[in-house]
């Protein structure tokens, strides 16, 4: 089946900074949708991408959908405290359920 | 608030018992969705529901486990004679069509 998998798991961020997280699927993806989890909080939606090289932008995070539609990234620029918490992305294997990937957990040191 | 609910958010349960959660999906919404997670792991899909119809139940749903939706509104999930690794956040997530919208999330544990 389906696997969505995210490097790093964890990074650890100097406030200010900037930082990437990896998403690779093992099939290709018809969309791509990330999510930001606060600690001790639910999945929040962030963004879906459906277009291949798509690149779409919130505030200080730029989200990138890969030409072949299995990779993803996720920019964050001049990190803040306000960023902490697991980014997962996650893909559709078909069209409603989701396929989650294991998560980068982001913690920011001030 | 019009974002999905779930009750309880918190059960401490003893090992064998019965447990029930209930899932408040965003109103006009058709589509409803279980799922659980465990410590450091992302969502995984345990059951799907369009209105009223069940339509797909991931293997990880053992006999153990029962989901409805009557009506196609809210839902309920089941887990009879509970064991200690059914430990786990089980989280309701509605949509309509696509971009799926989470509960907070009920945390089990079994003792």
């Amino acid at each position: 089946g389906q696997q969505v998998m995210q490097i790093p798991q964890y990074q650890h961020v100097q406030e200010g900074e900037d930082f990437t997280t990896y998403c690779n699927s093992s099939t290709t993806l018809s969309n791509i949708q990330w999510y930001k989890q606060r600690p001790g909080g639910h999945p929040v939606f962030l963004i879906q991408l459906v277009k291949s090289g798509e690149v779409k932008k919130q505030k200080r995070l730029t989200f990138q959908f890969g030409e072949a539609k299995k990779n993803s990234s996720l920019h964050i620029t001049a990190t803040q405290t306000t960023d902490v918490g697991t980014y997962f992305c996650a893909g559709p294997p078909n069209d409603y359920k989701l396929s989650f990937g294991a998560g980068t957990t982001v913690t920011v040191r001030a | 608030d019009t974002g999905v609910s779930q009750d309880p958010r918190h059960k401490i349960t003893k090992r064998g018992q019965n447990v029930t959660f209930r899932c408040d999906p965003i109103s006009e919404h058709n589509r409803l969705y279980w799922y659980r997670q465990t410590l450091g792991q992302g969502p995984e899909f345990l059951t799907y529901f369009q209105n009223e119809a069940q339509l797909e139940k991931s293997r990880l749903l053992s006999d153990r486990f029962s989901a409805e939706r009557p009506k196609g509104s809210f839902s309920t999930l089941e887990i009879q004679r509970t064991e200690q690794g059914d430990s786990a956040m089980y989280l309701c997530a509605s949509s309509s069509p696509d971009t799926q919208y989470f509960g907070p999330g009920t945390r089990l544990t079994v003792l």
